[in-house]
């Protein structure tokens, strides 16, 4: 079993509409979930960072971390056409080591 | 500027030549990381390094080598290339202070071996 496990899409959808993007994860010890965005031809960038459980909001953006089902979540409300790109979760553990999901690509519509 | 500077971005090489693909960061972070990335499988970690001559291996490490002689440094080495070998390369520099954790990649760098 991978240790972070996302649905690598592709997702489509209209402009304006809500988005939500999920992984689950079976290592009960991770404590820092983040979410970073790739653009075609970049490298990930930071998102969205979430220490233990709980909501952050930050403009479109909402990242859950649900620990007791081992599932976070990302909210992308007013989705626009530049939100275009791979949404990558992931996790840090032990030794600072990260482990990502494999990737969503999301495609919003003008 | 928050950097990390990977090079070079294209490469295109023969099986059986030696590359290095060199990675700079510009934050001070003691932590770097190498990452390979192909289409379902997301980013593996390769090689990662806690430390400047501290390095250990990550999840696919066969075929390559790394080395961290100065903090800022952390180059990739593909002694002998193969063509399973071909694939989009991250270095990334990682700030682990406190509660606070990110990740900075570079621009990526991608590999063809023929």
């Amino acid at each position: 079993q991978k240790e972070v496990e996302q649905d690598p899409g592709p997702l489509s959808v209209p402009e304006g509409a809500i988005v939500s993007l999920n992984c689950t994860y079976s290592n009960s010890a991770f404590q820092y979930f983040m979410w970073y965005r790739q653009y075609s031809r970049k490298g990930p960038e930071l998102l969205m960072y979430t220490y233990s459980s709980g909501n952050k909001e930050d403009g479109r953006f909402t990242a859950q971390v649900d620990k007791s089902s081992k599932y976070i979540s990302l909210f992308i409300r007013d989705s626009q056409p530049s939100d275009s790109a791979t949404y990558l979760c992931a996790m840090r553990g032990n030794f600072n080591k990260f482990y990502f999901g494999s990737g969503t690509k999301l495609n919003v519509k003008p | 500027e928050a950097q990390v500077t990977q090079n070079p971005r294209y490469l295109i090489t023969v099986t059986g030549k030696k590359l290095t693909v060199t990675c700079s960061q510009n934050m001070n972070h003691e932590y770097m990381s190498w990452y390979r990335q192909d289409p379902g499988l997301g980013l593996r970690q390769i090689y990662y390094s806690m430390n400047v001559e501290v390095t250990d291996k990550g999840d696919v490490p066969e075929g390559y080598k790394v080395s961290r002689k100065e903090k800022r440094n952390f180059p990739l080495i593909l002694e002998s290339p193969s063509p399973n070998q071909t694939s989009l390369y991250f270095c990334a520099s990682i700030h682990t202070g406190g509660r606070n954790t990110e990740a900075f990649f570079g621009q990526g760098t991608r590999l063809t071996v023929v």
